[in-house]
């Protein structure tokens, strides 16, 4: 079945830095959405992406559908301690619905 | 605060016990998933509910058994569960025709003994 490669599976940085993180597939995807989990809790969606090229911001966050619609990237900047969390990358293929392909998830932990 | 409830929110059966999750949706969407959460591995969708009808189950054992009786309720019967069925159970829904929106709730964390 399809893959996301969510990359990479941690990130330990101090409060302040920038994080980057992305997600690539052998397969085009027409839809990219960036969930954040905190521990105990569900996903929560920070961004949905719908066109290649599309480059979508939330606060300090910024996505990118990128252009090929085989991969998204994901920004965080000026990182704070509640960025904690475990960041995952989904994709849609359009079509039948509920079909979402998960990443495997960008641990996240944030030094004060 | 995601408007999808679930319950309980912890969860431990033997091999032989019956149990039944339940998720809740106060957001008005008319579509309804299942997720199984396991460590290391991708979210894994279990079941799809699209207007209270189940549109797709990805083979799924038998031994789990879902049940959407309306739009804004869906259940999971659990039943003769094995060690390895022990991860967090999330439920999501969303709205047509944005599907790839699923708003997710917190999850239930089985442990089958």
């Amino acid at each position: 079945g399809q893959q996301l490669n969510q990359s990479p599976q941690s990130m330990f940085i101090q409060e302040g830095e920038d994080v980057s993180m992305n997600c690539t597939s052998s397969s085009i995807f027409n839809t990219w959405l960036w969930y954040k989990q905190d521990p105990g809790e569900g996903p929560v969606l920070l961004i949905a992406l719908y066109k290649a090229g599309e480059l979508t911001s939330n606060g300090r966050l910024t996505a990118q559908f990128g252009i090929t619609r085989k991969d998204s990237f994901l920004n965080i900047s000026a990182s704070i301690p509640s960025d904690v969390g475990i960041y995952f990358c989904a994709g849609h293929r359009g079509g039948s619905q509920g079909n979402l392909i998960f990443g495997k998830g960008t641990k996240l932990s944030v030094k004060p | 605060e995601t408007g999808v409830t679930q319950t309980p929110r912890h969860l431990v059966m033997g091999m032989t016990n019956k149990k039944s999750l339940k998720c809740e949706q106060h957001l008005g969407h008319n579509a309804m998933y299942w997720y199984k959460q396991s460590a290391k591995k991708p979210l894994e969708l279990m079941f799809v509910y699209s207007l209270e009808e189940r549109v797709e189950n990805n083979s799924v054992p038998s031994r789990f058994s879902p049940e959407c009786p309306n739009s804004s309720h869906l259940f999971l019967h659990l039943h003769t569960l094995q060690p390895e069925d022990s991860a967090l159970y999330l439920c999501a829904s969303s709205q047509e025709p944005v599907y790839n929106e699923q708003f997710f709730g917190p999850g239930t964390r089985l442990t089958v003994l």
